[in-house]
């Protein structure tokens, strides 16, 4: 079945340095892509999404990727401040599917 | 911030017990979902719902139940509960046709005792 693989699972790094997260899926019917932010005793929220017909959107200091002949898409956040420390979601579905399919989620650390 | 309210936020039960989690959202979203959250963090889909008097199993098998009567509301339910339905619980909506942003609502955390 469909599938989101997301990497790394858990990903500690320096304020202010630049953090990486990775996703790959399965779907070719897929056509949207979008990432969210889980603070602690929340439910999650979008924070950045991208559609097939781009390749890159930027909004700030975050920025997504997506590579539809390999596909896999990935977030970048720039200038990391203490606050973007959460669990991040990336998740694919399409206008037919009838879910949306979530990766099993990175824990982002940033030290201080 | 989105429209889309759970009650109870936190819950403690005992064993046995019947209990109904409520989800309620006024954006006028066609599908709803219900995931079931691990402490590992990973997102578990245990029902789903494309609008009015549709219910559908999600991917993780789950005891509870649900129904859509109303399009703004997708109460779940548990008819005995058991430690092993101790979880946190999250609601989410989104519109029907369009590939687009699920919305969802701040969980509710279950403990049975």
């Amino acid at each position: 079945g469909e599938n989101v693989e997301q990497h790394p699972s858990t990903l500690s790094v320096q304020e202010g340095d630049s953090a990486v997260i990775k996703c790959t899926y399965s779907d070719s019917a897929s056509n949207y892509f979008p990432w969210y932010k889980q603070e602690l005793g929340k439910g999650p929220q979008l924070i950045i999404d991208i559609r097939s017909n781009v390749g890159e959107k930027k909004d700030q200091r975050i920025a997504v990727t997506l590579n539809k002949t390999a596909k896999h898409f990935s977030l970048h956040i720039t200038e990391t401040q203490p606050e973007d420390s959460a669990v991040y979601f990336c998740a694919a579905s399409s206008s037919s599917a009838s879910k949306i399919i979530f990766g099993s989620g990175t824990r982002l650390s940033i030290r201080p | 911030e989105a429209d889309i309210y759970q009650t109870p936020r936190y819950l403690v039960i005992g064993t046995g017990k019947k209990i109904t989690l409520e989800c309620s959202q006024t954006m006028g979203h066609d599908k709803m979902y219900w995931y079931q959250q691990d402490p590992g963090m990973e997102l578990h889909l245990i029902h789903y719902s494309y609008g009015v008097n549709s219910t559908e199993k999600g991917d993780l098998s789950s005891e509870s139940t649900v129904s859509r009567i109303r399009t703004e509301h997708f109460p779940l339910t548990l008819e005995s509960a058991r430690p092993s339905h101790t979880s946190q619980y999250l609601c989410a909506s989104s519109e029907f046709f369009l590939a687009g942003e699920a919305f969802f609502g701040q969980g509710t955390r279950l403990t049975v005792v």
